[in-house]
């Protein structure tokens, strides 16, 4: 399995800010994938880049990937209070990506 | 369309009662995945079935734990005896067919499980 590691581990922004949050793995990939976990809830997939991409947007959501570093970031502008959640990376391969312990990231309105 | 389904939502039981949690992933996903979270050790992929069988079952923590999945509408992760240390949150996802590792997994809302 591939296992991304995310960076900080908390994050701590007012609304309105911009909050990034950054994911490093080991092996080549084939994707990667950032996914949500509100508290108490299931993880929900918020975007998927491709390892021949270097950019995609979604919304309010950056996610950048830098293949020859192995690692990949995600920029969440103007955030909200509603964007209180942990986010976590999942690179995917031939083989099963697990996930790290995320970056909870909270907004104070 | 209803996304993964998984019962009980919570479960509350004594020390080495039997425990058996549900799964039923999403129409037309042939890849079912079990986890569980803790504060202690975050997310852990227990057991990844691919078209009902199981390919990787490492994260499975011991003897106590099994997980089945008889058909492709339904999964059970089983823990005989459970202990204490087995509280946690269940999750189980789903993902459609494809490369493995690359495809979205969707998630069901989870069992928490309280072990007394």
């Amino acid at each position: 399995s591939q296992q991304g590691e995310e960076d900080p581990q908390a994050l701590s922004i007012q609304e309105g800010e911009n909050a990034t949050m950054n994911c490093s793995y080991k092996t080549s990939i084939n994707n990667l994938q950032w996914y949500r976990q509100n508290s108490g809830r299931g993880l929900v997939h918020l975007i998927l880049i491709r390892s021949n991409e270097r950019e995609k947007h979604s919304g309010r959501l950056r996610v950048t990937l830098d293949t020859s570093k192995k690692s990949s970031s995600l920029l969440i502008t103007a955030s909200r209070a509603a964007d209180t959640a942990s986010y976590f990376c999942a690179p995917g391969g031939s083989y099963i990506p697990t996930f790290g312990r995320g970056t909870s990231l909270i907004v104070h309105p | 369309d209803a996304g993964v389904i998984q019962s009980p939502r919570h479960e509350v039981t004594e020390m080495g009662q039997e425990v058996t949690l549900r799964c039923k992933p999403i129409s037309g996903h042939n890849s079912l995945f079990w986890y569980r979270q803790t504060m202690m050790r975050g997310l852990e992929l227990l057991i990844y079935f691919n078209n009902n069988v199981p390919i990787d079952d490492s994260g499975m923590p011991e003897d106590r734990f099994s997980a089945k999945m008889p058909n492709a509408s339904f999964s059970t992760l089983k823990i005989q005896p459970s202990e204490p240390r087995d509280s946690a949150v269940y999750f189980c996802a789903s993902s459609p067919p494809g490369l493995q590792g690359t495809d979205t997994q969707y998630f069901g809302p989870g069992t928490r499980l309280t072990v007394l």
